[in-house]
């Protein structure tokens, strides 16, 4: 697609339950970032992957978080047993490679509630 | 660790009146720093990237500055449709494990601006 497509763009669930974000980056893009926003904050790195390199998972808030990339393309991060505080609106964005890391392109995201 | 800081929080001008929001930073030599604009329910716009003290960049009514410890970002004769959250981020020039590409957001400045 002509953009980063991330997917449902609205979920909302309920504490405990277990949800799964979607995440298309651009075609031919080799990295991609995953970020979460709460309401009225910045953006809040979470993971990123680069080609075939081990991901950097240094944001990851909890064990209950974690992500994969199938195929050098889609990503999928997953939140286990929801709480309250995982409310927010979770970011995608892809880069292409070769350039120097700055221009990062940002899907509209996946506003997540958990009641 | 790296740490961005914005302000003002919040800004609000009249059109056409000039102004500047600051980004100030400490990060482990700097690779890069960058602009990002965002409109309420979307992802964040790239505006800019600046790679060393000294250099600038323009579009349009915004114009980007870099110092070795802060950024601002110029807004000359603003206009309602400037009014969005602006975002700083910064990524540092370490290139250890895979934390290479990781940028680090501030909280962001919420300009209005009134016709």
């Amino acid at each position: 697609g002509a953009g980063v497509s991330q997917s449902p763009s609205n979920k909302v669930t309920e504490k405990g339950k277990d949800v799964e974000l979607r995440c298309d980056p651009i075609s031919g893009h080799t990295a991609l970032y995953w970020y979460r926003q709460s309401l009225g904050q910045g953006l809040e790195f979470l993971i990123y992957f680069q080609g075939n390199s081990a991901p950097d998972k240094s944001g990851l808030p909890s064990d209950r978080f974690s992500a994969e990339r199938t195929g050098g393309s889609v990503s999928t991060l997953t939140i286990q047993r929801t709480q309250q505080e995982d409310s927010a609106v979770y970011l995608c964005a892809s880069r292409l490679t070769g350039t120097r890391g700055g221009e990062l392109f940002f899907g509209e995201g996946s506003r997540l509630t958990v009641l | 660790e790296d740490q961005v800081t914005q302000s003002p929080e919040a800004l609000r001008l009249q059109e056409g009146e000039s102004s500047s929001l600051n980004c100030s930073y400490t990060v482990s030599g700097l690779r890069g720093l960058f602009w990002y604009r965002q409109d309420p329910g979307k992802g964040p716009e790239f505006l800019f990237t600046l790679y060393s003290a000294g250099e600038e960049k323009e579009k349009e009514r915004l114009k980007a500055t870099l110092t070795k410890k802060e950024s601002f970002l110029h807004i000359t004769a603003p206009k309602p449709e400037d009014s969005a959250t602006y975002l700083c981020a910064v990524q540092a020039g370490y290139a250890g494990g895979t934390s290479y590409g990781k940028l680090t957001f501030g909280q962001g400045t919420i300009l209005t601006v009134h016709p």
